[in-house]
């Protein structure tokens, strides 16, 4: 039974439209984060968030934002989309940045901008 | 800059052989390395970890090896089974700080043939 779960799984959508994927977790986790993954290469941190009402940018640029109102709550936002967004988009939570336990990671939403 | 490398992108075992993967880094400040399994379409699931302070730590088929000096670690599948056949990501992270989060290696394919 998944413990962090992201809707939705799949996504095609035309160019210029306003997207939200959705993310939640049950743990209680303060720690989110949002890595973006392209076929063939890394996973890549986009967004991360400390706790309610605190985000950061990740290492790589991205034209998303996120906001953190609520602890289990972690939504990513796409005003308008286009092809050069097309990916894989994962979030995870985890009780601390650095940890041997390692973040857990939803199933992951597949973007595809026409 | 690439801080962590993993440089053999596919990996083809006979069932039952040892299947090894291996991975690189580049910073020191790393504390933490972490390996993830990853199927199509799925989100990465956490596998097995290591701190800086070990050079060896062992989870029932799974071995993971860290050669700090040579900024090199190793995880060890044996016997191989079908079911491991998978994408497996490299991660380090460290306790605090800039270098805290999570980063990925490119990831290795990895196919265990009957």
């Amino acid at each position: 039974e998944a413990d962090i779960y992201q809707t939705p799984r799949y996504l095609v959508i035309g160019t210029g439209k306003k997207i939200t994927l959705e993310c939640s977790q049950t743990m209680g986790h303060d720690k989110m984060y949002w890595y973006q993954q392209d076929p063939g290469m890394e996973l890549h941190l986009i967004h991360y968030s400390y706790g309610v009402n605190s985000t950061e940018k990740g290492d790589l640029s991205s034209e998303s934002t996120v906001s953190r109102i609520r602890t289990e709550h972690f939504p990513l936002t796409l005003e308008s989309a286009r092809p050069s967004h097309t990916s894989q988009y994962l979030c995870a939570s985890s009780e601390l940045f650095g940890t041997l336990s390692g973040y857990t990671f939803g199933s992951g939403t597949r973007l595809t901008v026409v | 800059d690439q801080q962590v490398k993993q440089n053999s992108p596919s990996l083809s075992v006979q069932e039952g052989r040892i299947s090894i993967l291996n991975c690189d880094y580049t910073n020191s400040m790393f504390d933490y390395f972490l390996w993830y399994k990853k199927y199509p379409a799925e989100g990465p699931t956490f596998l097995i970890s290591i701190s800086s302070i070990k050079d060896k730590n062992e989870d029932g088929r799974f071995t993971v090896f860290l050669n700090k000096s040579a900024k090199h670690l190793s995880l060890h599948i044996v016997p191989s089974q079908p079911g491991d056949s998978a994408v497996y990501f490299c991660a380090a992270s460290a306790l605090s700080g800039t270098a805290s989060k999570l980063t990925f290696g490119t990831g290795t394919r990895l196919q265990v043939t009957l």
